[in-house]
């Protein structure tokens, strides 16, 4: 799993609902990131993470919120606020910022 | 903003011919370029990571070139294979962009046998 594990990898959702995607890594690395993939398109930087505790928004944060309580877990909440959720989203690590980025296997989520 | 161009969307080569593919970028205060591979439907695999200092980086069948002054990268892979089908994504950090790496949109490749 390269060190870091996102579930679900499929999951649906009502409109107005709010949905929590998992990021797990088992590397003590000190950097997290989520992004957003969308078809035919690069990847969008939600929200990044340098160390527990702290979080920076990235280029699409709007209807999107993270935490960071431990080290090895970055979660991400679809808010209702969300105009267009549906996408593939993608969580990463890297041993601090700037370093060589490393994914998971993404969670494909899709809004009814 | 650090703008990331990847031509062409799309190729198609024989099986064992070489594979050149393009990045562009406009700021050329980078701090690194990363290439990766993703297969339909899963998430990024690395590839190669260039350090600003670097003018290439190898790894197998691998190159990786980097021109800051002009805004380019290249990635070679030699004598391509079907498995080396896949869409191929280069990213950029700019040292005034922490943390903010910044995509392109990919190459898709097709390798025939």
């Amino acid at each position: 799993d390269g060190g870091i594990t996102q579930s679900p990898k499929y999951l649906f959702r009502k409109e107005g609902q709010n949905v929590t995607l998992s990021c797990e890594q088992n590397l003590n690395h000190d950097a997290m990131y989520w992004y957003r993939q969308d078809p035919g398109q690069g990847l969008r930087l939600i929200y990044y993470s340098q160390i527990v505790n702290d979080f920076q928004k990235g280029d699409i944060a709007e209807g999107y919120s993270v935490s960071r309580e431990k080290k090895e877990s970055f979660p991400l909440t679809v808010t209702s606020a969300q105009k267009n959720p549906t996408a593939f989203y993608l969580c990463a690590r890297s041993m601090l910022v700037g370093g060589e980025l490393f994914f998971g296997e993404g969670s494909r989520l899709t809004v009814l | 903003k650090q703008e990331v161009t990847q031509i062409p969307a799309a190729l198609s080569v024989p099986e064992g011919e070489n594979l050149v593919l393009n990045c562009s970028f406009t700021d050329s205060a980078i701090y690194n370029l990363q290439w990766f591979r993703q297969d339909p439907g899963k998430g990024l695999t690395s590839l190669l990571l260039i350090q600003s200092s670097q003018r290439e980086q190898t790894s197998g069948r691998l190159n990786a070139s980097l021109d800051k002054s002009s805004g380019r990268s290249t990635l070679y892979i030699a004598a391509s294979q079907p498995g080396d089908s896949a869409t191929y994504l280069c990213a950029v950090l700019t040292t005034d962009s922490w943390g903010k790496l910044q995509f392109g949109a990919g190459t898709q490749v097709v390798v025939t046998p």
